[in-house]
């Protein structure tokens, strides 16, 4: 069975903070892919990044950076100096070999200016 | 990408009533699925729509309650029939492209309340 884990309920900072989100996932497949989404108040689901199971570089984008580490099974996701529009919910989502996501139960993120 | 719209993006819903919901998207798609998000809570997929066949159904989701048609490779419906206010929740739409089939795009979801 595949599962993932957001230990992190709600998390609340001061804009220009840095958070990180935590993501662990559970799976039997050799092939898998990560992601990571945002969903502001609106309700929308926004796509932020994907990561196959062979490639573990870190990857930086602006202010946002994500941890792949197979080791211990995590896929972390750091916001730097965070800002007000940064507020939302972030799920972390899982796919193998069934094609379908398993997503975590999110994390509330709560950037005060 | 794919562009997935989705409607209506929001409605409130006399309990017992049903309501469909339109998914359409931009390209074709390999794989389309219906997600529930109740308040508060993670996505939780409620099936498979399959083109040109029944679809398929999680555990605790059922046809009758929730029937799915899948007529093309670029459209789904979702209905949420004889509604009570426990149905009330996002209803997400989601699919896979042939040529990026590792990606999994979103709609932008309908939000229903039922009173």
């Amino acid at each position: 069975a595949q599962k993932v884990t957001q230990a992190q309920t709600e998390i609340s900072v001061v804009e220009k903070e840095d958070v990180t989100l935590d993501c662990v996932y559970e799976t039997r497949d050799t092939t898998y892919y990560l992601f990571w989404y945002k969903q502001p108040p609106s309700g929308e689901l926004v796509f932020l990044i994907r990561r196959n199971s062979f490639d573990e570089q870190n990857e930086i984008s602006g202010r946002y950076s994500w941890n792949f580490q197979k080791s211990t099974s995590s896929f972390n996701f750091t916001i730097t100096a965070s800002q007000v529009v940064d507020s939302a919910v972030y799920f972390c989502a899982l796919k193998g070999g069934s094609e379908k996501l398993v997503f975590g139960k999110g994390t509330k993120l709560t950037v005060n200016p | 990408s794919a562009v997935i719209s989705q409607k209506p993006s929001r409605d409130i819903c006399q309990r017992g009533t049903s309501l469909t919901i339109q998914c359409q998207v931009d390209s074709q798609v390999t794989m389309m699925f219906w997600y529930r998000q109740q308040p508060g809570q993670s996505l939780t997929l409620i099936a498979t729509a399959n083109q040109g066949s029944e679809a398929t159904y999680e555990s605790g989701f059922v046809i009758d309650k929730f029937p799915i048609s899948r007529p093309n490779l670029t459209f789904s419906t979702l209905t949420v029939s004889n509604m009570s206010p426990e149905d009330s929740s996002i209803y997400l739409c989601s699919a896979q492209t042939l040529v990026m089939n590792t990606e999994a795009f979103f709609g932008q979801g309908t939000r229903l309340t039922v009173v």
